[in-house]
């Protein structure tokens, strides 16, 4: 069974600070990794989508993937209120094969 | 250039009723996901189709569920006999045809079913 773990929080971060939000991954044929954001009673949103070893910087927001680690990470700078919502990560288990396992996401509250 | 569309937002079933939920993928997009997310669990992913194909069911219950994308129209995702364990937001999702490395999936507002 092809697994994301992530921890579910919830994770409580002062407005201003940095937001590190953590994912592993069981699947070593894994090609392809992103970022969802989802508000309470809405659809997940994609943040970040990452493919190689290494950092991609959008905005406040920071991807980190360590392919040999099987780790993904999310960095959200400079936290804000509005950035308070369950963070998804995603991979796909299969290369090519378009369906995306999800963790079960972790809940990330901003404190003003 | 609208998004994913799906309706009903909401639906409310009887136990044995049928469920029907639409999906209207984005412009251009010819690949339609869709995941059901239960109460406080992740989303789950439940089939792929592109038009008049499903490529993968792998996560769809054998019984009483099933899945169409037809060459015109929406795709349908379709619950028979519903039970109160179907309750869950189904979200559908959309990418443009697949080059390579996978696409991003974009989704929907979901349908958020309850099941009485």
């Amino acid at each position: 069974q092809k697994e994301v773990e992530q921890n579910s929080g919830p994770l409580s971060v002062p407005e201003g600070a940095i937001a590190s939000l953590n994912c592993t991954y069981s699947d070593r044929g894994s090609q392809s990794f992103f970022w969802y954001r989802q508000y309470s009673g809405k659809s997940p949103e994609l943040i970040m989508s990452i493919y190689s070893n290494g950092d991609k910087e959008d905005g406040r927001f920071t991807a980190q993937l360590n392919k040999a680690s099987q780790y993904v990470s999310l960095l959200i700078r400079d936290s804000q209120p509005s950035d308070s919502a369950t963070y998804l990560c995603a991979f796909d288990p299969d290369f090519g094969n378009e369906k995306l396992t999800f963790g079960t996401g972790t809940r990330l509250t901003i404190i003003p | 250039n609208a998004g994913v569309m799906q309706n009903p937002r909401h639906l409310v079933r009887r136990r044995g009723q049928e469920a029907r939920l639409r999906c209207s993928p984005m412009k251009g997009h010819s690949h339609v996901y869709w995941y059901r997310q239960l109460p406080e669990e992740g989303l789950k992913f439940m089939v792929y189709l592109q038009k008049e194909n499903i490529i993968d069911e792998s996560g769809m219950p054998k019984e009483r569920f099933s899945a169409e994308f037809p060459k015109e129209g929406p795709s349908i995702l379709r619950i028979q006999q519903v039970v109160r364990g179907d309750s869950a937001a189904y979200f559908c999702a959309s990418s443009p045809p697949v080059q390579g490395i996978q696409e991003t999936q974009y989704f929907g507002p979901g349908t958020r079913l309850l099941v009485l």
